[in-house]
């Protein structure tokens, strides 16, 4: 099963909105990341945060880390049509060799 | 510094027939990772290399699909025979760290549609 399940499912924004995207997940976690997916191609990774962190800033993303209510947000400001994409979180469990869980994704259009 | 390379990257077969990926990973990464991606879902991982040895394939349907990483470079995974349950795009993805995902990259996936 799916670790990560994010929230909307489907998101669309005016360029230069901002969008703000949740994930939940059940399990304890080592980190979280997110990854996008532009059509017909492969993931790319955004951002990672540990279990220890509660907020990374990278660019125009920004990621919150909640622990106690398993979740996280991902908000990108001054969105762009370039950002139109799906949207993952995903998760892995403690110890080595743990395998990353994705979630179904979000998808992200911005409109011009 | 080059992405991860896979071909082919679409593929047609007919039901029952067998069908093959190949991956090559960014170089000096230790870890690799086949992924399964039906139209709708987030990645599932089939299976995860360390060199050429298994990490993880509890998720790959063993009567049909099998993998290989010789000399833990290069991968190739196999479909032998195709259902149409498996049309979906297959990823590759490496990472330099073993032991843990740590920061994963993505190949552009093949995707394969069985009739």
């Amino acid at each position: 099963s799916q670790q990560g399940e994010e929230d909307p499912q489907a998101l669309s924004i005016q360029e230069g909105e901002n969008a703000t995207m949740n994930c939940s997940y059940k399990t304890s976690i080592n980190n979280l990341q997110w990854y996008r997916q532009n059509s017909g191609r492969g993931l790319v990774h955004l951002i990672l945060i540990r279990s220890n962190e509660r907020e990374k800033h990278s660019g125009r993303l920004r990621v919150t880390l909640d622990t106690s209510k398993k979740s996280s947000s991902l908000l990108i400001t001054a969105s762009r049509a370039a950002d139109t994409a799906s949207y993952f979180c995903a998760t892995d469990g403690s110890g080595a060799n743990s395998k990353l869980t994705f979630g179904k994704g979000i998808t992200l259009s911005v409109r011009p | 510094e080059a992405g991860v390379a896979q071909s082919p990257r679409y593929k047609i077969i007919e039901k029952r027939q067998s069908v093959a990926f190949w991956c090559n990973p960014i170089s000096g990464h230790a870890t690799l990772y086949w992924y399964q991606q039906i139209l709708g879902q987030g990645p599932k991982l089939l299976i995860q290399f360390q060199n050429n040895g298994v990490v993880d394939d509890s998720q790959l349907p063993k009567d049909r699909f099998s993998a290989e990483r010789l000399k833990g470079v290069d991968s190739t995974l196999k479909i032998q025979p195709a259902k149409l349950e498996d049309s979906a795009v297959y990823l590759c993805a490496s990472s330099f760290l073993a032991g843990g995902p740590g920061t994963q990259y993505f190949g552009p996936g093949t995707r394969l549609t069985v009739l």
